[in-house]
């Protein structure tokens, strides 16, 4: 079993729908970050979690910490929000090292 | 723009051979760390220097080593290089020693062993 396990590993929305994208992790963390991927590859850093919510636009980021499980969500889904969605856990007990789920590839159709 | 250059963006060689990849960190930010990004793993955390110093490291492989210069760009050195080495090769940097602040990426070196 992997220590960061994502849920879907692929979502077809259409514009406008409410997306989310699970997160659950086996291990204890310090913190927990979620990254976009787009096509091209290049990565961008989303939010960075340590308890509670985060929201930056359309997004919005939640984190249980006893239940470990983190959640990302979009709202009014856009097109340009198709990417890979990739969690990665700051796992304690090694050291404060980054451990990645598989991602998470959505498409939103127009 | 995260503000963090990575050289070559593509690199194109054969096994056995040795490549650096070169990226300079965010100014003002003193940790890089390495990752890889394979079709069938993944990404993957390689290693992470601080000021100049090695602070953690994960799925590094012996055949691969990095180090951090002063002026604090880093540089990933991968010899005898393996079909399976054919990959993404991402630099991260941030501020502070951990994974707790914000990360910015670099665009990637492609690596591709023929």
């Amino acid at each position: 079993k992997n220590e960061v396990e994502q849920s879907p590993q692929n979502l077809t929305a259409q514009e406008g729908e409410f997306i989310t994208i699970n997160c659950s992790y086996s291990v204890g963390i310090s913190a927990l970050h979620w990254l976009q991927q787009h096509p091209g590859g290049g990565i961008v850093s989303l939010f960075m979690l340590s308890s509670g919510k985060k929201k930056h636009g359309r997004l919005i980021a939640t984190i249980n910490i006893q239940e470990k499980h983190s959640s990302l969500h979009i709202t009014a889904s856009h097109p340009r929000d198709s990417a890979v969605y990739i969690c990665a856990a700051v796992n304690m007990e090694y050291g404060n090292k980054l451990v990645f789920g598989a991602g998470t590839i959505l498409r939103v159709k127009s | 723009d995260s503000g963090v250059t990575q050289t070559p963006k593509h690199l194109i060689t054969a096994t056995g051979q040795r490549v650096t990849l070169r990226c300079s960190p965010r100014s003002g930010d003193l940790s890089v760390y390495w990752y890889q990004q394979s079709l069938d793993q993944g990404l993957q955390f390689l290693i992470q220097y601080y000021n100049g110093e090695e602070r953690a490291k994960g799925n590094i492989l012996e055949r691969f080593s990095a180090q951090q210069f002063p002026d604090l760009h880093s540089e990933l050195n991968l010899s005898s290089l393996e079909l399976g080495d054919s990959a993404l090769y991402f630099c991260a940097s941030s501020v502070g020693t951990g994974f707790t602040g914000e990360l910015f990426f670099g665009e990637g070196s492609r690596l591709t062993v023929l």
